[in-house]
C-alpha cells in the first residue's frame, strides 16, 4: 500500500518548456489535489478533483492544466512553464463526502521539486 | 483575504516543555480543524484534528483546543520531543454547511524543540 506516489521527485525546466507532473493513489480515494508550497506562503490550492470525471479550480490555477485520469490518477500540466513555477508540488487525496470527518482528512504525496530556469 | 491564520513564523522551546502552536480563522462556517506536520522533503501528514461540536481533542501528547467565540484554535505538544521539530499547519473546511472537499490552510509554523 503505497499511499500517494508522485513522479518525478526533482526537474529542472527552462522557461517555456511543457511538463506533466504525475500522481496516483491506491487508497480508492474520490478526491485528489494539487498544491505548491512556496516560503512563507503555505500550501496553496491550484487544482482539485472532487470526483472521478470533475476538476475545479483552487485559489492558483493561473498557467496549469489538470487531468483525472481515472480515479488513480490526477496529472498537473505545465504548458509553458515560466520562473514563478518555481516551486514544490504537492498531490494529496481524500475519501471525501460520504465517509464522515475522516473523509475530509487529506493524505499526501512526498512531493516534486520543480526549478524553472 | 486569508482565512486562516498562523501569525507566528517560528517558535523554539526545549525538550520536555509545552509547545502551543496558535491559529485564527475568520470563517464562521469552518466547523472541522486538521494539523498537519511537515519534515524537511516529505509531504505534509495528519496530526489531529476537531470537529466543531467539541472544544477538546487529545491524542497522545497532542492535543488541540478548539474556541469558537474568539475563532482561535492551538496545538499543544507535552513533552516537547527534538522529533517534533517540523513545520506544523493549521487548516480548515466547512463539513456540514454545502462546503467542498477543499481544506484552507495557513502558512505554517516551523517548531524547533532543543535538545
Amino acid at each position: 500500500n503505497a499511499g500517494v506516489t508522485q513522479t518525478p521527485k526533482f526537474q529542472v525546466l527552462k522557461t517555456g518548456q511543457s511538463m506533466t507532473l504525475q500522481c496516483a493513489q491506491d487508497m480508492n480515494h474520490n478526491s485528489m489535489y494539487w498544491y505548491r508550497q512556496d516560503p512563507g506562503m503555505g500550501l496553496r490550492l491550484i487544482y482539485y478533483s472532487a470526483s472521478e470525471g470533475t476538476t475545479d479550480k483552487g485559489e492558483v490555477p493561473n498557467g496549469y492544466n489538470v487531468s483525472r485520469l481515472n480515479k488513480r490518477e490526477f496529472s498537473l500540466r505545465l504548458e509553458s512553464a515560466a520562473p514563478s513555477q518555481t516551486s514544490v508540488y504537492f498531490c494529496a487525496s481524500s475519501a471525501g463526502w460520504g465517509s464522515g470527518l475522516a473523509g475530509f482528512e487529506q493524505f499526501f504525496g512526498p512531493g516534486t521539486r520543480l526549478t524553472v530556469l | 483575504d486569508q482565512q486562516v491564520k498562523q501569525n507566528s513564523p517560528s517558535l523554539s522551546v526545549q525538550e520536555g516543555r509545552i509547545s502551543i502552536l496558535n491559529c485564527d480563522y475568520t470563517n464562521s462556517m469552518f466547523d472541522y480543524f486538521l494539523w498537519y506536520k511537515k519534515y524537511p522533503a516529505e509531504g505534509p501528514t495528519f496530526l489531529i484534528s476537531i470537529s466543531s461540536i467539541k472544544d477538546k481533542n487529545e491524542d497522545g501528547r497532542f492535543t488541540v483546543f478548539l474556541n469558537k467565540s474568539a475563532k482561535h484554535l492551538s496545538l499543544h505538544i507535552v513533552p516537547s520531543q527534538p522529533g517534533d521539530s517540523a513545520v506544523y499547519f493549521c487548516a480548515a473546511n466547512s463539513v456540514t454547511q454545502g462546503g467542498s472537499e477543499k481544506l484552507v490552510f495557513g502558512k505554517g509554523m516551523k517548531l524547533t524543540v532543543n535538545p
